[in-house]
């Protein structure tokens, strides 16, 4: 069955570094989504990706994060310069219509020191 | 704004038991989608169950059903015949018409006592 990959599985960085986490969707998924879970709390939606740019972002997501999907496959959250409030479980989710469900990734465990 | 509360903050049954997780939803929208979402130990978040407002009838998926009241806006999960594997996080989870984020509840821990 097709499933939403994610890489790292966890990624650790010092504060100020840039990361990249990647994600591949489904093949034949049309839109992307970042989400992020801070430890005990819940799931916030972070941005959405359509047609090579960005549908809808939260306020999360500001000037230090960014989105590509460069080669057609991929999917990549980059933050540009991390600070300790960055540590989170990152989910990538993908969705094959717009209206349908979207289907999680197992999650990039983000820890910034 | 959409907002999902989810009032329970924990909750426990016996195996083979059933148990029903709360979930409320503000909305001005009529037409949308509510889903319950599991997260086991591992994080991997895992879609349990779907339901359509236009939809007068409850879904169904085995052992998980849900009780959708739209004028209540209320969306409750019970799990009939609880099993350990059923201990997770369980989020409940709206989303608006096309291609909308998920706005999800803070989350019910499910503990199954054996």
């Amino acid at each position: 069955e097709p499933e939403v990959t994610q890489t790292p599985s966890h990624q650790v960085t010092q504060m100020g570094q840039e990361v990249i986490l990647r994600c591949v969707p489904i093949s034949n998924h049309l839109y992307f989504y970042w989400y992020r879970q801070i430890l005990g709390q819940k799931v916030e939606f972070l941005v959405s990706f359509y047609n090579n740019e960005i549908s809808e972002k939260s306020e999360i997501f500001d000037d230090q994060f960014s989105v590509e999907r460069p080669d057609g496959s991929n999917f990549t959250l980059k933050i540009r310069s991390t600070k300790l409030e960055d540590s989170a479980m990152y989910f990538c989710a993908s969705s094959v219509e717009r209206e349908n469900e979207q289907f999680f990734g197992p999650g990039t465990r983000l820890t910034v020191l | 704004a959409q907002t999902v509360t989810q009032s329970q903050p924990e909750m426990s049954v016996q195996e083979a038991e059933t148990v029903t997780l709360s979930c409320t939803y503000d909305t001005s929208e009529s037409d949308y989608y509510l889903f319950w979402y599991k997260q086991p130990p591992s994080r991997q978040m895992i879609l349990v169950i779907r339901q359509e407002a236009y939809k007068q009838q409850n879904a169904t998926e085995n052992r998980f059903s849900v009780n959708f009241q739209k004028a209540a806006k209320s969306f409750s999960l019970k799990i009939s015949d609880s099993q350990l594997g059923d201990a997770a996080m369980y989020f409940c989870a709206y989303r608006f018409q096309g291609n909308t984020p998920l706005v999800f509840g803070k989350g019910t821990r499910l503990s199954v006592i054996a």
